[in-house]
């Protein structure tokens, strides 16, 4: 069974700042990898997706994540962050047959930006 | 904004009651698939409706099912519910044979079980 480690459960960074948010998955094929933002009590984005061919994908709003087979990643990245920003984010994991259906999702990171 | 629109936005219920949850799916998608989001964790998969019919089912039990109707709209049903049912319940709709596009999801519905 596929399965997702976020192991940051909080980040804090500076208006302006990089970002790098952690993602890490389990599955035995080539996965299909997404990055969602959720605002408070609403449903979620896609900010981007990774399904093959070039590792480093761009998304809405100024997201790139790249996908890194060795090391199992796909870290999401961020060059200067936004007040806009800060909300729940959450890494999945799709399986080759299903692609956007029956994800997999981590248990989110929630980044908060300070002034 | 999404085209996938669930109803209520919000609800309590009592253990033990039972609650009809309502998705409509995107213009042109086909496929429902049904998360429950327990506070600060992610999104479980529960179950995937396609052509009317329960097409995969995450670690849930009978409790939870669900129905999909001619205009590929879902309802998600929970009886007997207990304190840990309480969770924003999210539906996401699909293309079924365009798997590399985006699964749209909708604000979801809160359920407080009390």
């Amino acid at each position: 069974a596929q399965s997702v480690t976020q192991p940051d459960i909080h980040i804090t960074v500076s208006e302006g700042a990089s970002l790098e948010l952690r993602c890490n998955y389990s599955y035995g094929a080539t996965p299909y990898l997404f990055w969602y933002v959720q605002s408070p009590g609403q449903g979620l984005q896609l900010l981007l997706k990774y399904f093959s061919g070039d590792t480093l994908v761009q998304g809405i709003k100024g997201f790139e994540a790249e996908f890194k087979r060795s090391q199992s990643s796909f870290n999401l990245r961020k060059p200067s962050v936004h007040w806009s920003d800060a909300a729940e984010y959450f890494c999945a994991v799709g399986r080759t047959n299903f692609g956007n259906e029956k994800l997999t999702f981590g248990t989110g990171t929630r980044l908060t930006i300070i002034p | 904004e999404t085209g996938v629109t669930q109803s209520p936005t919000h609800l309590i219920k009592t253990r033990g009651q039972q609650v009809t949850l309502r998705c409509s799916s995107q213009s042109g998608h086909n496929t429902v698939s049904w998360y429950q989001q327990a506070l600060g964790q992610g999104p479980q998969f529960i179950f995937q409706y396609y052509r009317e019919e329960e097409n995969g089912r995450g670690n849930f039990p009978p409790r939870f099912s669900g129905l999909q109707f001619p205009n590929y709209s879902s309802e998600l049903n929970v009886n007997a519910l207990e304190l840990d049912d309480s969770a924003l319940y999210l539906c996401a709709s699909s293309l079924r044979g365009a798997r590399k596009t985006e699964a749209f999801f909708g604000q979801g519905t809160r359920l407080t079980v009390v």
